[in-house]
């Protein structure tokens, strides 16, 4: 299987909350996985990544964390903003594989409020 | 700007004439990937490419869709006979020597009159 299955849709959190998004994944061959923000008009701007030899990554207000047995990796945005309203794409791949192409979730769209 | 570029950022064409949207990697990446984002959908791969070669195209369409990344300039997608389906965002992403991550550029919003 191929897919990558992103929840929830959109999202409305309010200022200085958590938000969080899940990421679910078959393919076991998977072992690679960012997490890509995309404004309107732009092109998704890589945020934070993961490969499955750790459990959760942290990079600032953005934290990863994976679960390998349940096939399951979620972000979660500290202290929200209002500028962090985007839209979140998962994504997975076989990086030991040169040249793999990118799986992507349907996408969140995530406001917050002020 | 030492990052992606793409080109032109907006393009309309009316059914049946041809598109080609243009690609330039990172400065210092050889790997090129094509994906397409339709409204309310994630991005969906279409070819990869390095210089001179198609590596994997599995995601391209049959017929009417074809791709190129010459030793000289920048990577082509080329849509002939365009049809109101083919109307999406076309986004290119490079990576060096194949392995991520992949940086995407601020694709090409394609429209079919």
């Amino acid at each position: 299987q191929q897919q990558v299955k992103q929840s929830p849709q959109s999202l409305i959190v309010q200022k200085g909350g958590i938000s969080i998004i899940n990421c679910a994944y078959e393919n076991t061959a998977f072992d690679y996985f960012p997490w890509y923000q995309q404004f309107p008009g732009k092109g998704p701007a890589l945020l934070i990544a993961i490969r499955p030899d750790v459990s959760e990554k942290k990079e600032g207000r953005f934290t990863i964390s994976f679960n390998k047995s349940a096939k399951q990796f979620s972000l979660h945005i500290m202290d929200s903003q209002p500028g962090d309203s985007a839209t979140y794409f998962c994504a997975a791949s076989s990086a030991g594989q040169a040249g793999t192409a990118l799986i992507f979730g349907k996408g969140t769209t995530l406001s917050v409020s002020s | 700007n030492a990052g992606v570029m793409q080109n032109p950022r907006h393009l309309v064409r009316r059914r049946g004439q041809e598109a080609r949207l243009r690609c330039s990697p990172m400065k210092g990446h050889s790997h090129v990937y094509w994906y397409r984002q339709l409204p309310e959908e994630g991005l969906k791969f279409m070819v990869y490419l390095q210089k001179e070669n198609i590596i994997d195209e599995s995601g391209m369409p049959k017929e009417r869709f074809s791709a190129e990344f010459p030793k000289e300039g920048p990577s082509i997608l080329r849509i002939q006979q365009v049809v109101r389906g083919d109307s999406a965002a076309y986004f290119c992403a490079s990576s060096q020597g194949g392995i991520p991550p992949q940086h995407f550029g601020d694709g090409t919003r394609l429209s079919i009159l």
